[in-house]
Order: structure tokens, then C-alpha cells, then sequence
């Protein structure tokens, strides 16, 4: 969803474990980026994905991407303390879905 | 890498004054920079873009007379709260777009504006 039409997921897990977080947008998209913010801070970008790619790479980031539904998700391998973030999904339209809280306890 | 400054980081101010927050691109020129809004552990969500030498694109719900857009130069924008209410009290993020369309986006650090 968009413009926070919908609260953010929340999801605690311990390190070391995989983190999988969802997201969806409304429009066409030319292709979709990943951000993380840390708590009360500016946003990092992680990834991009062209709308002709399924699945993406990054280290120990992996997104996919199903235009189909409109939907894509980014997992985290091997989860460690300092991923704890919030992660948001950006569209081409320039909206953030309502992103995950992230919690990995060390 | 390129940088997006925005001025002040945190700003406390009375009912009824105006606030100005400043969005600087440092080593690029952005045509397209945006402003988004954040309550707390909620998403962001977009208020406008803003274009060099053009009025700004609100979108459906936020007040342009409320949350004056200027974007006077290729690497300043500036978003100014008026008459501020404590409702306004919220985290403002800029972003900037290196290049058109499809430019990497740079974000600011953000602004926590709290009105008392």
C-alpha cells in the first residue's frame, strides 16, 4: 500500500536468522527501490529492481519482484543486530509503502 | 557520493510562527527534489515536488498555503510550515533527484520539527 494507507509490519527475529519483508504498490512501475532507516534518521538505499527483473542480488540482500500482483519483497540473509531498521519500499511515483520494522536481537 | 544537506536537523518553535527547513544538494544539481512527512513509526509519506523555477505539486490533502514549496535553484528547496500548530509536529525528509526521470535519488537526514 502507499502513503501509509495500511501500518507498518513489524517483525522480530534473532541474528542470524532471514528476514523476509513485503511490500506493495498501486501504479506502473519503470522499477522499484528498497531503503532502510534507522530510528529517526535520513534513509539509505539498498537496492533497485527494473520492472523486467524477477530477482535481484546484493550481498546478503536479495529482492523480487512480481508485477503481476504488484508486489515485491526483500529478504535479508544471515540477520545480524545492526540490520534493525525500518525498511521501506519507493515506486516510481515517488511513494513509500508502509514498511517493515525490523528487530533483530542479538 | 553525493550528498543532500538539510538545515536545521531538529527545530523547536512556538504556535503561530513559521518554520523554515532548507534541502541543499552539494556536488550536484537537482531539477526534482521532493518533501515527505513522517509521524512516528509510520511511513513516509510524499507532500509535494518541488521544480527549479516552477510552483510546487502538492498532493491531494496537504495545504500549499500551509507548507510554502520554494525551489529557487538548482540545489535549494526550501519548505516553510506557517502559522505551525502542534498537529504539524512531524519528521520532514527532502530527497533530490541527480539528472531527470529516472536520476538516483539522494535523501536528506531529515528535520524533527516540534511545535509547542
Amino acid at each position: 500500500s502507499q502513503q501509509g494507507e495500511e501500518d507498518p509490519q513489524a517483525l522480530s527475529i534473532q541474528e542470524g536468522e532471514n528476514a523476509t519483508m513485503n511490500c506493495s504498490y498501486k501504479t506502473s512501475i519503470n522499477n522499484l527501490q528498497w531503503y532502510r532507516q534507522n530510528s529517526g534518521r535520513g534513509l539509505v538505499h539498498l537496492i533497485l529492481i527494473r520492472s523486467n527483473e524477477r530477482e535481484k542480488h546484493s550481498g546478503r540482500l536479495r529482492v523480487t519482484l512480481d508485477t503481476s500482483k504488484k508486489s515485491s519483497s526483500l529478504l535479508i540473509t544471515a540477520s545480524r543486530a545492526a540490520d534493525t531498521a525500518s525498511y521501506f519500499c519507493l515506486d516510481n511515483d515517488m511513494r513509500f509503502g508502509a514498511g517493515t520494522r525490523l528487530t533483530v536481537k542479538p | 557520493g553525493a550528498v543532500v544537506s538539510q538545515h536545521p536537523s531538529r527545530v523547536i518553535c512556538k504556535s503561530g510562527t513559521s518554520v523554515k527547513i532548507e534541502c541543499r544538494s552539494l556536488d550536484f544539481q537537482a531539477t526534482t527534489m521532493f518533501w515527505y512527512r513522517q509521524f512516528p513509526k509510520q511511513s513516509l509519506m510524499l507532500m509535494a515536488t518541488s521544480n527549479e523555477g516552477s510552483k510546487a505539486t502538492y498532493e491531494q490533502g496537504v495545504e500549499k498555503d500551509k507548507f510554502l514549496i520554494n525551489h529557487a535553484s538548482l540545489t535549494l528547496s526550501t519548505l516553510t510550515v506557517t502559522s505551525a500548530h502542534p498537529e504539524d509536529s512531524s519528521f520532514y525528509i527532502c530527497s533530490a533527484r541527480r539528472g531527470v526521470n529516472t536520476g538516483e535519488l539522494f535523501f536528506g537526514e531529515g528535520s524533527r520539527l516540534t511545535v509547542l
